[in-house]
């Protein structure tokens, strides 16, 4: 009941294009949601977040789509660039919890 | 602030050393996390801390990892005796009020490998 599963476990793009990652989580505690940004070497870092109580979230070209009833959520890169080439985790917490429940990641790599 | 900083950036050590991993948490952050990441598991939380004290250890792989916090701005991870399968890289992350969903920094890691 705490995981987060994350697919697609890999994902290459051309330029432009607008890669999709998938989450789901069993615990219905989980009130923040946030997407980390890791590049090779070094540690990840915060992209984007969202609570439950807003269906999308868009930050510049990266948008979170959150379907409570279903317990899904999905990032999406608009107009994807070289530059975005990392490994996206999604995560999951709780407020008044202090752990942070990692999916596995999806490796993106976008093509010139 | 210089971030979370961790030391060292890289270790190479042989099969049965004793190994130690050093943090340094953002400034006024009150909880602190460790974990461990490899290409197979993924990233794995080994301990927390929340005002330094340990809150779940409930990760840590095995009773040759032990980990401290005797201050706010300091913690270590332990590996006595390492083995070939603790190869990884662990990192260290701190964030403000964690029990609120608070954004977690994390260090830049530690490259272990043990031969």
């Amino acid at each position: 009941q705490q995981q987060v599963k994350q697919s697609p476990q890999s994902l290459i793009v051309q330029k432009g294009g607008i890669p999709i990652i998938n989450c789901a989580y069993e615990n219905t505690a989980f009130d923040y949601f946030p997407w980390y940004q890791q590049f090779p070497g070094k540690g990840p870092a915060l992209l984007i977040a969202i609570r439950p109580d807003v269906s999308e979230k868009k930050e510049g070209r990266f948008t979170i789509s959150f379907n409570k009833s279903a317990k899904q959520f999905s990032l999406h890169i608009m107009d994807s660039q070289p530059g975005d080439s990392a490994t996206y985790f999604c995560a999951a917490t709780y407020t008044g919890g202090f752990k942070t429940i990692f999916g596995a990641g999806t490796r993106l790599f976008v093509k010139a | 602030d210089a971030g979370v900083i961790q030391s060292p950036r890289h270790e190479v050590t042989e099969m049965g050393q004793e190994v130690t991993l050093r943090c340094k948490p953002i400034s006024g952050h009150n909880s602190l996390f460790w974990y461990r990441q490899t290409m197979m598991r993924g990233l794995e939380l080994l301990i927390y801390f929340n005002n330094n004290v340990p809150i779940d250890d409930s990760g840590m792989p095995e009773d040759r990892f032990s980990a401290k916090m005797p201050n706010a701005s300091f913690s270590t991870l332990k590996i006595q005796p390492s083995e070939p399968r603790d190869s990884a890289v662990y990192f260290c992350a701190s964030s403000l009020d964690g029990g609120m969903g608070g954004e977690q920094y994390f260090g830049p890691g530690t490259r272990l490998t043990v031969t």
